[in-house]
């Protein structure tokens, strides 16, 4: 089956400081890659949409300016949280589609800002 | 815009009971319903995967069912185990369109 793997797992990083999360494709193209936030005890809530080549779509109340997304190749997708506060420690999920629609998901990447 | 909800929120059982787990969506017009197991702390396990076109899936002791029309799909789980414990999130999409997830159903299976 289709993998898409995270780097890191986790990472603790000082306030104010930036952190980027890799989200890779391993074995499939991905045309598409999402990224998503999860905090203790709630689900999945979107931020953003990210195609290749092109600018990321940001979900309403998700600041652009902050999470930088690129998405450079057909299998990999970055996201960098930028000026870490302690209130963006969260859990990040990433996914990956292909043409089947069907959506794979990364092991997740914990933030922690101290 | 689609919402996703499931329900019971949180679900307690003892061991080798079956049961049930209830998603509903409000906007009929999907691509595919997946179930996702996420155990705590962890990322997600998709556990089954039904395209609009299918009314039911099954994978082992899981069956997932889909009633696109009333906005509905069930996991059944069979005999369960303490293994099983964990979350269950249902998630709905449109097509290349991000998923969108239910709160999800908290289990625990008790020895």
């Amino acid at each position: 089956g289709a993998v898409v793997s995270q780097h890191p797992s986790w990472v603790i990083c000082k306030s104010g400081t930036s952190v980027k999360i890799e989200c890779r494709s391993l074995d499939f193209q991905a045309t598409t890659m999402f990224w998503y936030r999860q905090f203790p005890k709630q689900s999945l809530m979107l931020m953003a949409t990210s195609n290749e080549g092109s600018k990321a779509t940001y979900e309403q109340g998700v600041e652009k300016d902050k999470f930088l997304i690129n998405h450079a190749s057909l299998t990999l997708s970055t996201l960098t949280v930028t000026s870490a506060h302690p209130e963006d420690s969260s859990f990040y999920i990433c996914s990956a589609t292909a043409t089947s629609y069907e959506q794979y998901f990364g092991p997740g990447t914990r933030l922690t800002v101290t | 815009k689609q919402e996703v909800t499931q329900i019971p929120a949180a679900l307690s059982v003892p061991e080798g009971e079956n049961l049930v787990l209830n998603c509903s969506f409000t906007d009929s017009a999907i691509y595919n319903l997946q179930w996702f197991r996420q155990d705590p702390g962890k990322g997600l396990t998709s556990l089954l995967l039904i395209q609009s076109s299918q009314r039911e899936q099954t994978s082992g002791r899981l069956n997932a069912s889909l009633d696109k029309s009333s906005g509905r799909s069930t996991l059944y789980i069979a005999a369960s185990q303490p293994g099983d414990s964990a979350t269950y999130l249902c998630a709905v999409s449109s097509g290349n369109t991000p998923l969108v997830f239910g709160k999800g159903t908290r289990l625990s299976v008790i020895a």
